[in-house]
């Protein structure tokens, strides 16, 4: 199965403050990445397929990138809204595996 | 708007089998558009795959679980279903269904599955005796 790494695990961050999320695979999964941000006793809400696309309603400051074995998430300027946990999702063969998440905190 | 929400026992006792349903509204589960999925989510842990069902029914499990794992559709009601055999504490899980395109190719790269939305709100199930 791919394994998915995503670092760090957890962050803090301040409203306005740019943030990155990585997500490494363990092999070549080309664009075959998704995103989720998940709040607490929430389902997962999907926000980027094909490592960089943005799904329909998703704000525009969040964004993602890369190809192959690196990936990232990016979040221009941190809204108290975005406070959650975040997901990656690799789709390019089965069985469909998930990183560990990365828990973005208020400083 | 595609809507699902699972439903089935809260409570299940140690080797007894965990069975949930997911009910689809605004799609049909006959379309060829989707593949229809299990996920599970242990307290205070991460995601992990359980399984889709596509239409035909051709089915994809976790090897991790498969020995263990059945999903059938019930195209009647327009749901499917999640059997889980010789369940343990460690099952103890918020299970959630939710869609995922089948196989597509783009620019010449071929992908086996597709990202999962919407997912449903997600069913405690725990076990216990």
């Amino acid at each position: 199965a791919i394994q998915l790494t995503q670092s760090p695990s957890s962050l803090s961050g301040s409203v306005g403050d740019r943030v990155t999320i990585t997500c490494r695979a363990s092999q070549d999964i080309s664009s075959a990445l998704a995103w989720y941000q998940q709040k607490p006793g929430k389902a997962p809400k999907f926000l980027i397929y094909d490592a960089s696309s943005l799904e329909s309603g998703v704000p525009s400051r969040f964004s993602g990138s890369g190809s192959g074995t690196d990936f990232t998430l990016t979040i221009s300027s941190l809204q108290p809204e975005d406070f959650a946990t975040y997901y990656c999702q690799q789709f390019n063969d089965y069985p469909l595996t998930f990183g560990g998440g990365t828990r973005v905190e208020i400083k | 708007q595609m809507q699902l929400q699972e439903s089935g026992p809260g409570l299940v006792k140690p080797s007894e089998t965990l069975s949930l349903t997911c009910t689809v509204s605004g799609a049909s589960i006959t379309t060829n558009s989707y593949n229809w999925g299990w996920i599970r989510q242990p307290p205070g842990k991460g995601l992990e795959w359980i399984g889709n069902i596509y239409y035909s029914g051709k089915t994809y499990y976790n090897p991790s679980l498969k020995s263990r794992v059945t999903i059938s559709v019930d195209t009647a009601n327009n749901q499917f279903s999640l059997k889980l055999r010789s369940v343990s504490a460690a099952d103890t899980a918020v299970y959630f269904c939710a869609p995922n395109p089948p196989g597509y190719c783009t620019g010449g790269t071929c992908y086996s599955g597709g990202w999962l939305d919407p997912w449903g709100q997600g069913i405690l199930v725990t076990v216990s005796s």
